[in-house]
């Protein structure tokens, strides 16, 4: 168990909707860190988060967005949804952005139908 | 952009033997540097990490190499066992984009009994 929670496990939806994943990273942790890895692919950088603040941005689609919380949880909102998003959205956090490994949840799988 | 590649997407082996991962990155500035391991349905584990100050690091039945000359990056796996099974991801931090981690596309092991 790496003490970062991811909700809701896994997800089914519909073209054209929109879904908020959320993520409670490890205990004392400042860095949230959101992944997306479709299937059989490898892990693409959305963005990441620390102590609140939006600290590096990849991939992300302009659908997508992203918060870090003051409680320092974080949620992914997928909105118009299309059936190229269905993946495993991963989220990690860290103690601070560089500070050495990073702890995975065990993701939250979307299925777009 | 600049990205941590995979040499080999699939790699088999026989129980026992030892396992070869490489992988090149082309980002200078990263200067450290994550393996993870990724069994089916779970999130991406840390393995072994090394820092650019070192070329060898070694880990229980594991070790990476690092030769920064030619930018590549390998992870060893001593007597490969079936738990070995997974996808192996190296990951380098990008220290000139926040300390950003990003993840090459991933190897998968097979170890054949």
């Amino acid at each position: 168990d790496s003490g970062v929670t991811q909700t809701p496990k896994h997800l089914i939806t519909a073209t054209g909707q929109r879904v908020t994943l959320r993520c409670s990273p490890r205990s004392g942790d400042l860095s949230v860190y959101w992944y997306q890895q479709s299937l059989d692919q490898g892990l693409q950088f959305l963005i990441q988060y620390y102590n609140g603040e939006e600290r590096a941005k990849g991939n992300i689609l302009e659908r997508f967005s992203a918060q870090q919380f003051p409680d320092l949880h974080s949620e992914l909102n997928l909105s118009s949804l299309e059936l190229g998003d269905s993946a495993l959205y991963f989220c990690a956090s860290s103690p601070t952005p560089g500070s050495g490994e990073l702890f995975f949840g065990e993701g939250s799988r979307l299925t777009v139908l | 952009g600049e990205s941590v590649g995979l040499h080999l997407p699939t790699l088999s082996v026989q129980e026992g033997d030892n396992s070869i991962i490489n992988c090149a990155y082309s980002n200078s500035a990263s200067d450290y540097f994550i393996w993870y391991k990724q069994e089916s349905g779970k999130g991406p584990q840390f393995i072994i990490d090394i820092r650019s100050n070192m070329d060898k690091r070694q880990g229980q039945r594991v070790t990476v190499l690092l030769n920064k000359t030619v930018k590549h990056l390998s992870l060893q796996i001593a007597a490969t066992q079936p738990g070995d099974s997974a996808v192996y991801f190296c990951a380098e931090n990008m220290r000139d984009n926040n300390n950003d981690m990003r993840f090459g596309a991933g190897t998968r092991l097979t170890v054949k009994p």
